[in-house]
């Protein structure tokens, strides 16, 4: 089955650019979805088809993908960015399943 | 807006099965634009997907839960559900449930309910 390896951790001084890496086989072939999950809260969709932003995300959040990597990246981060972010890709290749990254922490200083 | 609600008990016991109900609003079930699946995420720990079905009752399960799990969709009530059997307390979690945008060819989770704990313990 297809893993996503996400960094345990990233820490970011506010009003810096975090960002957030996930690798993967040829994962420039597919598209990444990123999600928010802040404490005791469902994941909240912050990047779809590796860049888009669903309607209410901040411009601050955007994507790419190229290559294993894909990256979600935050510009001038703030304190309510301080959150678990997750990256999920569809595999079609293995019956349709969706897989997600482990999770990375981002911890604002 | 869909919005979605997970509903089932809270408690279940060892080697006994675990059901949950997603009821969705806002939308209907049988759209061909969803997929409906069920995540969940155990305590301090990350997003695991379980499986996800569609409104002609195809199913797609991860293949570590394959053997345990069942998924079903009821059109009449916009209802979709999920039983896992034989649980441990590995199966501890919190349990979600989301809508799989398969508008393009790569469907990703755009509404998630606001998820339930389920605690397997006698």
């Amino acid at each position: 089955s297809y893993i996503l390896t996400q960094p345990p951790s990233v820490s970011v001084a506010p009003g810096k650019t975090a960002r957030i890496t996930c690798g993967g086989n040829n994962i420039g072939s597919k598209s990444v979805h990123w999600y928010q999950q802040k404490p005791g809260q469902a994941p909240v969709l912050v990047i779809y088809y590796d860049s888009d932003r669903p309607s209410g995300i901040p411009e601050r959040f955007s994507g790419s993908n190229s290559g294993n990597t894909a990256t979600l990246t935050i510009s001038r981060v703030e304190a309510g960015d301080e959150a678990d972010y997750y990256c999920q890709v569809w595999d079609s290749s293995s019956d349709h399943h969706v897989v997600f990254g482990g999770g990375t922490k981002l911890t604002v200083l | 807006q869909l919005q979605l609600q997970e509903s089932g008990p809270g408690l279940v016991k060892p080697s006994e099965t675990l059901s949950l109900t997603c009821t969705v609003s806002g939308g209907s079930i049988s759209s061909s634009n969803y997929y409906w699946g069920w995540i969940r995420q155990p305590p301090g720990k990350g997003l695991e997907w379980i499986g996800s079905i569609y409104y002609t009752r195809s199913t797609y399960y991860n293949p570590s839960l394959k053997s345990r799990v069942t998924m079903s969709v009821d059109t009449s009530k916009n209802q979709f559900s999920l039983k896992l059997n034989s649980v441990t307390a590995a199966d501890t979690a919190v349990y979600y449930c989301g809508s799989l945008n398969s508008s393009g060819s790569y469907p990703y989770v755009d509404y998630w309910g606001q998820g339930t704990l389920v605690t397997v313990s006698s």
